[in-house]
């Protein structure tokens, strides 16, 4: 069966700071990888979505990227995080119907 | 895009009562999901249902695609029910989520 990992489940960071969140999934293979966040507890913004390795579609401006190093890897990165990527951050993964999210991430910048 | 509208934002019940969500979208979609959030934030999927009516136990949906809704059937709920629930729809790889309803149901 398919599994999806994030790490960490927490995270409090300065200011200023960089940022990587890791998502992997087992027991799929091509899988469309997807990042999220959520504020304030209610509400999903699509922030990049990848068809592929190398592959990355960005729905927003921001301060964040994202990598695909890997089939079954997806990276959320910031060079400097602002107080305003505070929030729950969730990978989730789809091969033909239906989405599958993780665990996800609690981000608190400082 | 695709605008999603969800209702009521909040609902309070006692348990054992019966409720329906409801999910209206502005354009046609390929792909509409049901998602409960827990309180501990996890996100799990109930339903994938473009079109038709499914059932799970206690839970069920139905979506009109021609009509543009979407229907979430909770029965004799539970405490353990209580959460956000969130309507999502995707048309060609664009997905769009609800803003949500978030349910308690109380003992």
């Amino acid at each position: 069966s398919q599994t999806i990992h994030q790490w960490p489940a927490t995270l409090v960071q300065p200011v200023g700071s960089p940022l990587s969140l890791e998502c992997t999934v087992e027991g799929t293979s091509n899988p469309n990888l997807y990042w999220y966040r959520q504020a304030a507890g209610r509400g999903l913004q699509l922030l990049f979505y990848s068809v592929g390795i190398g592959q990355i579609s960005s729905e927003v401006p921001q301060n964040l990227s994202a990598s695909r190093p890997q089939d079954r890897q997806f990276i959320l990165s910031s060079k400097k995080l602002l107080l305003s990527d505070s929030g729950f951050y969730l990978c989730a993964w789809s091969v033909g119907g239906g989405e599958f999210f993780g665990p996800g991430t609690r981000l608190t910048v400082l | 895009g695709i605008q999603v509208e969800q209702s009521p934002p909040d609902l309070i019940l006692q348990e054992g009562a019966n409720s329906t969500l409801r999910c209206n979208f502005s354009d046609s979609v390929n792909n509409l999901q049901w998602f409960h959030q827990n309180p501990w934030g996890q996100l799990i999927n109930l339903f994938y249902i473009p079109s038709g009516t499914k059932q799970n136990g206690r839970l069920s949906a139905t979506t009109v695609a021609t009509e543009r809704y979407s229907l979430l059937y909770i029965s004799s709920s539970q405490t353990t029910d209580s959460g956000v629930y969130f309507c999502a729809v995707a048309y060609m790889g664009d997905m769009r989520f609800g803003a949500g309803t978030r349910l308690t149901v109380k003992p």
